[in-house]
């Protein structure tokens, strides 16, 4: 079946530029991770979903980012004002449920690159 | 809050031989999972092998197997007969077990894996 996907695969804007990146989780996944990657680093934990409701969003840097998932399935990463800083590798996750032992599938991610 | 670190930015490997990639956390809790993921030069984050912390036994999968050190809070990966496609960044990752936790995964800063021919 399916995977994870995301788009776009990259992504080039101008500092100050609104961007939205999209997420595709496998189907019935009801929760939803975002992480960002920045380069020669691991991945940071941005915000999880499960269903429609952010249920962890500590994660988020400041108020620039902000993401949604309105119907439980698809979710958008949104980012304001965008900075130098926020390039990286934004990559999304789902998994059929949240915690426990569920595992998650990863995306293979859009690179966000802020001139 | 928990922490993962790797300290070995770069390893490097003779094809057919065994590699070993160290991982250290620190955690108050006591119950919690420990992965390893691939992540090759197309970004896609593969997971490699998992241990549950209540678990003694070491996890295995095929060429891949772990020595996961509870009381030493240490999680190291064991790679045998090194393949070329075995070349890739490999992170070491924490995840808190209950389901109210969320499972939010908690990575350290990679390792980078080269195999020579």
């Amino acid at each position: 079946g399916a995977g994870v996907s995301q788009t776009p695969s990259n992504k080039v804007t101008e500092k100050g530029k609104y961007v939205e990146l999209r997420c595709d989780p496998i189907s019935g996944h009801t929760a939803l991770y975002w992480y960002r990657q920045s380069l020669g680093q691991g991945p940071e934990f941005l915000i999880y979903f499960q269903g429609t409701g952010a249920a962890d969003d500590s994660g988020l840097p400041n108020d620039r980012f902000f993401a949604v998932r309105p119907e439980g399935s698809v979710s958008t990463l949104k980012i304001q004002r965008t900075e130098r800083g926020d390039s990286a590798v934004y990559l999304c996750a789902s998994s059929p449920r949240a915690g426990g032992h569920n595992e998650q599938f990863f995306g293979p991610g859009t690179r966000l690159t802020v001139l | 809050a928990q922490t993962v670190t790797q300290s070995q930015p770069e390893m490097s490997v003779q094809e057919a031989e065994t590699v070993t990639l160290s991982c250290t956390y620190d955690t108050s809790e006591s119950d919690y999972y420990l992965f390893w993921y691939k992540q090759p030069p197309s970004r896609q984050m593969i997971l490699v092998i998992r241990q549950e912390a209540y678990k003694q036994q070491n996890a295995t999968e095929n060429r891949f197997s772990v020595n996961f050190q509870k009381a030493a809070k240490s999680f190291s990966l064991k790679i045998s007969d090194s393949q070329l496609g075995d070349a890739a960044m490999y992170f070491c990752a924490y995840r808190s077990a209950p389901y109210n936790q969320g499972g939010k995964l908690i990575f350290g800063q990679g390792t980078e894996l080269s195999v020579k021919p």
